[in-house]
């Protein structure tokens, strides 16, 4: 089983339309948790960060859930400019050391 | 202007040469990561640092090297002794706090061709 799994889509949905992705992990004694987007041919940027208590960022909304070791993002009213890849980011404890490992991200197209 | 860099952006060698791809940061993080990235594959990490002089082997380490001399700076080589160097090369830097990874910050990029 991968550390860090996603459903690699796409997801194609209209202008509008709420979407929602999830990422779960393997490791129990993960911590910090992130949202990256990236686009075609560039580098991953920070979305938003992923707390217990969720974090909400204008239309975007990230969730934690401990027990059952996942972590969400609500995308709502998608634009156009929300396509992209979203990647997830976990950092199982390793060694010792927290490592950040990504996902292999979930692609979103938004069409008029 | 603070932030990380990469170069050359684009990168073409010859089968059998080893290549060093730049990375530097001027963010006082402690911590810089190597990733490769094939195309719809997500990150791999390659080598990572989170200490001047130390560095630890990622996922698939094999066929790249690095160095750390300096906090600012984190080169990768990329030898011949790699199967399949063709790929995306990214470099990223965080703070590390109790242990813990802060956010990264990506530089733009590195793609390397081998011909």
């Amino acid at each position: 089983r991968k550390e860090v799994e996603q459903d690699p889509g796409p997801f194609n949905v209209p202008e509008g339309a709420t979407v929602a992705f999830n990422c779960t992990y393997s490791n129990s004694a993960s911590q910090s948790f992130f949202w990256y987007r990236q686009d075609c041919r560039k580098e991953p940027k920070l979305l938003m960060s992923v707390y217990s208590s969720g974090n909400e960022d204008g239309r975007f909304t990230a969730q934690l859930n401990r027990a059952s070791q996942y972590i969400s993002l609500l995308i709502r009213d998608s634009k156009l400019s929300d396509s992209a890849t979203y990647l997830c980011v976990v950092s199982p404890l390793a060694g010792g050391s927290y490592i950040p490992t990504f996902g292999r991200g979930t692609s979103l197209i938004v069409h008029p | 202007d603070g932030g990380i860099t990469q170069s050359p952006k684009y990168l073409f060698r010859k089968e059998g040469q080893n290549v060093t791809l730049s990375c530097e940061q001027n963010l006082n993080h402690d911590a810089m990561y190597w990733y490769r990235q094939d195309p719809g594959q997500g990150l791999r990490l390659i080598y990572y640092s989170q200490i001047v002089n130390d560095f630890q082997k990622g996922d698939i380490a094999e066929g790249y090297s690095v160095s750390r001399e300096k906090k600012e700076s984190f080169p990768l080589t990329v030898t011949s002794a790699q199967k399949n160097p063709t790929a995306f090369y990214l470099c990223a830097s965080s703070r590390v706090e109790r242990g813990l990874t802060d956010t990264q910050y990506f530089g733009p990029g590195t793609r390397l061709t081998v011909l």
